[in-house]
């Protein structure tokens, strides 16, 4: 089964600052999606970015980029810019072939942004 | 704007008691998931339906049964609630392809005492 492992169970960014979460994942399946979502005080999961496995371009959405390293099994979060609203859970996902395509998810990193 | 929508934001149940969370989405989608989040955890998959009645047990589904009688609307039951039950349970939906991401409802707070 595959696993997601996140190896920060918190981390803190100075405003303005950029920071870098991990993710790292086992997995025997060569074609699968990788996701990180966030998770703010309301408790609303948001999709934050995602990356296909087969795509060796990083994917970027404006402040949020990620380090995809599929040989190593790595998939960092860098937020750049820390904004006060940044806050919150950060959750890394995989989600795998098969019918089920049910996502799998980390343990999660609190983020703390610090003014 | 597209929703997923959980019937109860928080919830006090007495040890014993049946417990019904409800969750409608109105996007259409054929997947509907039901997670548990707990501190130190993360989420962890209790049941999983991929189109009407159907169901496929999750990681963590002792406990719980659920119900999908219509494509908008999965039910998480708690036969007989637990304090160990108690937790912050999420609903998410999606389309099946695998690359597009799960829009989640708002959480269940559930406590039982």
């Amino acid at each position: 089964a595959q696993t997601v492992t996140q190896s920060q169970p918190e981390m803190s960014v100075q405003e303005a600052e950029t920071v870098t979460l991990s993710c790292t994942y086992d997995t025997s399946e060569s074609d699968y999606y990788l996701f990180w979502y966030k998770q703010p005080p309301s408790r609303q999961m948001i999709l934050v970015i995602r990356q296909e496995a087969y795509k060796q371009q990083n994917a970027t959405e404006n402040r949020f980029s990620v380090n995809f390293q599929k040989a190593a099994k790595s998939f960092s979060l860098k937020i750049s810019d820390s904004q006060l609203g940044d806050a919150a859970m950060y959750f890394c996902a995989y989600r795998g072939q098969g019918g089920s395509e049910k996502l799998v998810f980390g343990k999660g990193t609190k983020l703390t942004v610090n003014p | 704007d597209v929703k997923v929508t959980q019937s109860s934001r928080y919830l006090v149940k007495r040890t014993g008691e049946k417990v019904f969370l409800e969750c409608v989405q109105d996007m259409d989608h054929e997947n509907m998931f039901w997670y548990r989040q707990d501190p130190g955890l993360g989420l962890r998959l209790i049941y999983f339906s991929y189109d009407v009645k159907m169901k496929e047990k999750g990681d963590i589904p002792e406990g719980y049964s659920v119900s999908r009688e219509k494509k908008e609307r999965f039910s998480l039951i708690l036969e007989s609630a637990s304090t160990n039950q108690t937790s912050m349970y999420l609903c998410a939906s999606s389309l099946p392809a695998r690359g597009v991401g799960y829009t989640f409802g708002s959480g269940t707070r559930l406590t039982v005492v």
